[in-house]
């Protein structure tokens, strides 16, 4: 079953324009992970953020995370095409419990 | 330095028959994680193993099982093959498990079978 679920499910957006992504969870985690997946290969970790911290940056990500209501949103600044993947959070216990995804088109 | 390497990248069998999927973790890794993913879904856990021994299974039947060697690399087998078995079935592995925040994974590519 999914523990956490994106939203939205899909996202088109301009070259330089902001993407946000929302993602909401059921049960208490430790951490809270991002990962990005290029058209069926292998997810690679974006960033993680720990149950006790509300907001973490890394370049152009900044993931924030509100445990009262159970989410987590990650925001990728002045988006390229290259940015274009889907995006998956995963929620953390004792191992990796991953939404069904958010898929980003960026177009130049 | 290698990354998590997965072996077929693609295969195609039928109804009722087997396979065996491979994985070989990054050197120093000691944890192994599977995952199947269904086109259009996110990844679903299947099996995770620490050091050869199994630490989580996920909400799979009996068909799917796996293993661990004693040089961390897995194996992932599926018995009787169904049509809905057809998935990208990832590999994953880190450093260890079971540790709050330490559980960052790293992904092969998978391999993709399809099931007619």
């Amino acid at each position: 079953s999914q523990q956490g679920e994106e939203d939205p499910q899909a996202l088109s957006i301009q070259e330089g324009e902001n993407a946000t992504m929302n993602c909401s969870y059921k049960t208490s985690i430790n951490n809270l992970q991002w990962y990005r997946q290029n058209s069926g290969r292998g997810l690679v970790h974006l960033i993680l953020i720990r149950s006790n911290e509300r907001e973490k940056h890394s370049g152009r990500l900044r993931v924030t995370l509100d445990t009262s209501k159970k989410s987590s949103s990650l925001l990728i600044t002045a988006s390229r095409a290259a940015d274009t993947a889907s995006y998956f959070c995963a929620t953390v216990d004792s191992t990796l419990t991953f939404g069904k995804g958010t898929m980003l088109l960026v177009s130049p | 330095d290698a990354g998590v390497t997965q072996s077929p990248t693609h295969l195609i069998k039928t109804r009722g028959q087997h396979v065996t999927l491979r994985c070989s973790p990054i050197s120093g890794h000691k944890s192994v994680s599977w995952y199947q993913q269904v086109l259009g879904q996110g990844p679903q856990f299947i099996f995770q193993y620490y050091e050869k021994e199994e630490r989580g299974r996920g909400n799979f039947p009996d068909r799917f099982s796996a293993r661990q060697f004693p040089n961390y690399s897995s194996e992932l087998n599926v018995n009787a093959l169904l049509l809905g078995d057809s998935a990208l079935y990832l590999c994953a592995s880190s450093l260890r498990t079971g540790e709050a925040g330490a559980n960052v994974l790293t992904f092969g590519a998978g391999s993709r079978l399809t099931v007619l």
